[in-house]
């Protein structure tokens, strides 16, 4: 099946300093992705859409100059979390459709990425 | 606005034994897609099992099953033979239709299902 990555797995930053999240479909081009945040024990919410080559789409309530989406190219989207504090400590995952398919409804996620900030 | 609803935060089962799950959604769309995913204490997302909202057959996977009642707008998942491997977090997702409609493919979740196999 289709193998969708994540790097880094966990990273811990200092407040204030920003981090980037990478996402990368590896077997398949993805012309969207998403982008969810997850609490201990909680269901995953959609931060946003990813489009290859245009603005991510975000969700209500989510902030888009602190949380920077680029889909630079078919098999790439990254997150930035900018100047990061303690409550933006989570886990972020990714997802991604395999639009080669057409009308597929198949979705794939990757691993996550844990992130702590001190 | 679509919503899903899962009524049960935690539940548990002897292994060997059969387990149902719960979920309700509301939609106005007539052609969607219903999941299950599954997430183990790695935190991997896995689907479990999906269905069509157009297709009256109750799909299933294996010891995987779903009850889809689409007048009632639920769609629950029965799991038999449960195995310690089947120990995680499931989340029951929506999904509008993607044919002909500007649609991203969006998953909206439930709040999750915490089952637990016991030996």
């Amino acid at each position: 099946g289709a193998v969708v990555s994540q790097h880094p797995s966990r990273v811990i930053c200092k407040s204030g300093t920003s981090v980037k999240i990478e996402c990368r479909s590896l077997d398949f081009q993805a012309t969207t992705m998403f982008w969810y945040r997850q609490f201990p024990k909680q269901s995953l919410m959609l931060m946003a859409t990813s489009n290859e080559g245009s603005k991510a789409t975000y969700e209500q309530g989510v902030e888009k100059d602190k949380f920077l989406i680029n889909h630079a190219s078919l098999t790439l989207s990254t997150l930035t979390v900018t100047s990061a504090h303690p409550e933006d400590s989570s886990f972020y995952i990714c997802s991604a459709r395999d639009w080669a398919s057409g009308g597929s409804y198949e979705q794939y996620f990757g691993p996550g990425t844990r992130l702590t900030v001190t | 606005a679509q919503t899903v609803t899962q009524s049960q935060p935690e539940m548990s089962v002897q292994e060997a034994e059969t387990v149902t799950l719960s979920c309700t959604y509301d939609t106005s769309e007539n052609n969607y897609y219903l999941f299950w995913y599954k997430q183990p204490p790695s935190r991997q997302m896995i689907l479990v099992i999906r269905q069509e909202a157009y297709k009256q057959q109750n799909a299933t996977e294996n010891r995987f099953s779903v009850n889809f009642q689409k007048a009632a707008k639920s769609f629950s998942l029965k799991i038999s033979d449960s195995q310690l491997g089947d120990t995680a977090m499931y989340f029951c997702a929506f999904m509008k239709h993607l044919i002909g409609s500007s649609n991203t493919g969006k998953l909206i979740f439930g709040q999750g299902t915490t089952l637990q196999v016991k030996p």
